[in-house]
């Protein structure tokens, strides 16, 4: 249950497209789902955050989509640039301060 | 602002011998401090919870003994590999804990490499 299920492994999208990484989940108890943009050598940064009482969140060109009764999540990136290349982490809050991660989708963008 | 660094970025050492890497807010207090471990192309994994003039609580399967942990300020905490062996080589991260109940802000992470 204490699992994170992160799709796909890569991916790789052309400048302007639309970039869509998927996560799924078990445990219900789960309460804040952040997702996570990690350049090659630095630590991760935050990109963007929901909780199960809402359906969606946008930030600019980065926006959630979530669906508490099928227990998954999903980013979507809107016009991908290549500067969007990273690998991005979901992650799932299963108590105070501790995130369980997903396993990573490194993201190419081609220009 | 929310800024967390780490010291060394990389650092190489010889078997046996013991590593320390420190974890500091740079611009906020932080009582509660965590290590993750990395390794290439995989997820970050929690070794421990490094709490403020405390002992450090660890996730299982992380030997205690081996990764030492110290919080002895508001801003900063250090992991200390001990007796290193190649297979301790990976990708330390530290974070810190701010204000929300669930911000947690990263450091840029430690590469270790065990020779």
């Amino acid at each position: 249950q204490q699992q994170v299920k992160q799709s796909p492994q890569s991916l790789i999208v052309q400048k302007g497209g639309i970039s869509i990484i998927n996560c799924a989940y078990e445990n219900t108890a789960f309460d804040y789902f952040p997702w996570y943009q990690q350049f090659p050598g630095k630590g991760p940064a935050l990109l963007i955050a929901i909780r199960p009482d809402v359906s969606e969140k946008k930030e600019g060109r980065f926006t959630i989509s979530f669906n508490k009764s099928a227990k998954q999540f999903s980013l979507h990136i809107m016009d991908s640039q290549p500067g969007d290349s990273a690998t991005y982490f979901c992650a799932a809050n299963y108590a105070t301060y501790k995130y369980i991660f997903g396993t990573g989708t490194r993201l190419k963008v081609l220009a | 602002g929310a800024v967390v660094s780490q010291h060394p970025s990389r650092v190489i050492c010889k078997s046996g011998t013991s590593v320390k890497i420190e974890c500091r807010s740079l611009d906020f207090q932080a009582t509660t401090m965590f290590w993750y471990r990395q390794f290439p192309k995989q997820s970050l994994m929690l070794m421990a919870t490094s709490n403020e003039g405390s002992k450090a609580t660890y996730e299982q399967g992380v030997e205690k003994d081996k990764f030492l942990i110290n919080h002895a300020s508001l801003t900063l905490s250090t992991l200390t590999v001990t007796s290193a062996h190649p297979e301790d080589s990976s990708f330390y991260i530290c974070s810190a804990r701010g204000d929300g109940p669930y911000e947690q802000y990263f450091g840029p992470g430690t590469r270790l490499t065990v020779t």
